[in-house]
């Protein structure tokens, strides 16, 4: 069965401080692998693919199959950050995106 | 453009009602999904149209969830009679139908509580 674990419901870290965002993952093949996220009074959105191997507002995350992994990081928090993040993995694509099974997420909170 | 909308933002009912929620997607969008997330728990995935067809519903979680798209437009999920335990956030979303860099856009969900 598939499945995605977020082990931290809370991390709290100081603004400048680096971040981790747990994310590990259980699934009978090559998923794809994604971040949401989640601002206050927002929708859920698309923070980044694995497949894309992209940066977006300076996070990054790398697929560690080995440990069946995909940690989110950045080296410096702002406060902007400060939101639920949610890992998430869908089936490899056959044209188009999939259904998504997502982790139980993890609220950053970036303390200034 | 405008972006996935779903109505009611919030709904209160008591056990036993109906409710109904409904999704708009993006326009031209054929992909729709509805995903549910019950309080301390995961974001689950409850069904999947493809226009007008129900692609995939392993995720709804009985035979009191009935949903439907008609035309291939705005779906709408109802849920009779509800029960405690179907309290939660609904979250819909859509995609276009495409290659492998297709992005589902969420709406900002509709939060049932049933009391």
């Amino acid at each position: 069965a598939q499945r995605v674990t977020q082990p931290e419901k809370l991390l709290s870290v100081f603004k400048g401080a680096p971040v981790e965002l747990k994310c590990n993952y259980s699934y009978s093949g090559s998923p794809e692998l994604f971040w949401y996220v989640q601002y206050s009074r927002q929708r859920l959105q698309l923070l980044l693919r694995h497949i894309s191997r992209e940066s977006i507002k300076g996070f990054t995350a790398d697929l560690n199959k080995g440990e069946t992994s995909f940690h989110l990081k950045k080296p410096f928090a702002q406060e902007e950050d400060s939101a639920m993040y949610y890992c998430a993995l869908s089936p490899p694509r056959s044209g188009g995106y999939q259904k998504v099974t997502f982790g139980t997420g993890t609220k950053l909170q970036v303390i200034p | 453009e405008a972006g996935v909308t779903q109505f009611p933002s919030h709904s209160v009912i008591e056990k036993g009602q109906t409710v109904t929620l409904r999704c708009d997607p993006i326009s031209g969008h054929d992909n729709l999904y509805w995903y549910r997330r019950v309080m301390g728990k995961e974001i689950k995935f409850l069904l999947h149209f493809v226009k007008e067809s129900k692609q995939d519903e392993s995720g709804m979680p009985n035979n009191r969830f009935l949903a439907e798209r008609t035309g291939g437009t705005y779906s709408t999920l109802k849920v009779q009679p509800a029960e405690l335990e179907d309290s939660g956030v609904y979250f819909c979303a859509s995609s276009p139908l495409g290659g492998p860099n297709t992005e589902a856009f969420f709406g900002q969900g509709t939060r049932l509580t049933v009391v």
